[in-house]
């Protein structure tokens, strides 16, 4: 089965640094992987995805994301993190060759990190 | 362009009660989907569409029922409010029919309390 672990319940950063939001998978062949981030009161907005080709994938509001195979992880980044990033990310996976039907072939959520930038 | 649109924002039942969440897209997505959202457990998917007419269970389905009569909603019923049911829930959407390879659409959410 399927699954992802974020790590960190909680990130906090200084306006300006760069920042870091862990999250590492298990899938049974090759994911695709997906960062999503929530503000207050809002669903869910989709940042980026990896689904094949190069490791580094860039995404909304400067924000990028590394696949690492060997790790198994997609870490989400930005070099420069801003107050306005303050808000819940979720790490998603899902297996491409999983089952055709039922909840197994479908996105599995992480539980979610909620970043904070200091002014 | 409305995107996903839920309805109603916040509900308060009690236990026993019944109630239906509204979830209606203008984008033409085949696949649809229910989650919610408990802190602490990110979000479980309770049941999900590929197209009109066809819906398949999730992780957490016991407790709500689904249908898809068209393309554009997918009406979440419970069917007896117990408090377990106290969430957010998301409506979520797909231009792809499998759900698993293209970005989610979210509603805004239904805040639900269940005394």
């Amino acid at each position: 089965a399927q699954s992802v672990a974020q790590p960190e319940d909680q990130v906090n950063v200084a306006e300006g640094n760069p920042l870091t939001v862990k999250c590492t998978y298990s899938v049974s062949g090759n994911p695709y992987l997906f960062w999503y981030v929530q503000y207050p009161n809002r669903g869910l907005q989709f940042l980026l995805k990896y689904i094949t080709g190069d490791n580094l994938v860039k995404g909304s509001y400067g924000f990028e994301a590394e696949f690492n195979k060997s790790q198994t992880s997609f870490h989400l980044k930005k070099p420069s993190a801003l107050v306005s990033d303050s808000a819940l990310y979720f790490c998603a996976v899902s297996d491409p060759r999983g089952p055709s039907s039922g909840s197994a072939r479908q996105l599995t959520f992480g539980s979610g990190t909620q970043l904070t930038v200091l002014p | 362009n409305a995107g996903v649109t839920q309805t109603p924002k916040f509900q308060v039942l009690k236990t026993g009660q019944s109630m239906t969440l509204q979830c209606a897209q203008d984008m033409n997505h085949e696949y649809m989907s229910w989650y919610r959202q408990d802190p602490g457990m990110g979000l479980r998917l309770i049941h999900y569409s590929v197209g009109a007419g066809i819906t398949d269970q999730g992780e957490v389905p016991n407790g709500y029922n689904v249908s898809r009569s068209t393309t554009e909603d997918f009406p979440l019923r419970l069917l007896s409010a117990a408090p377990s049911q106290t969430s957010v829930y998301f409506c979520a959407s797909s231009y792809t029919r499998t759900g698993r390879e293209s970005p989610l659409h979210f509603g805004n959410g239904t805040r639900l309390t269940v005394t």
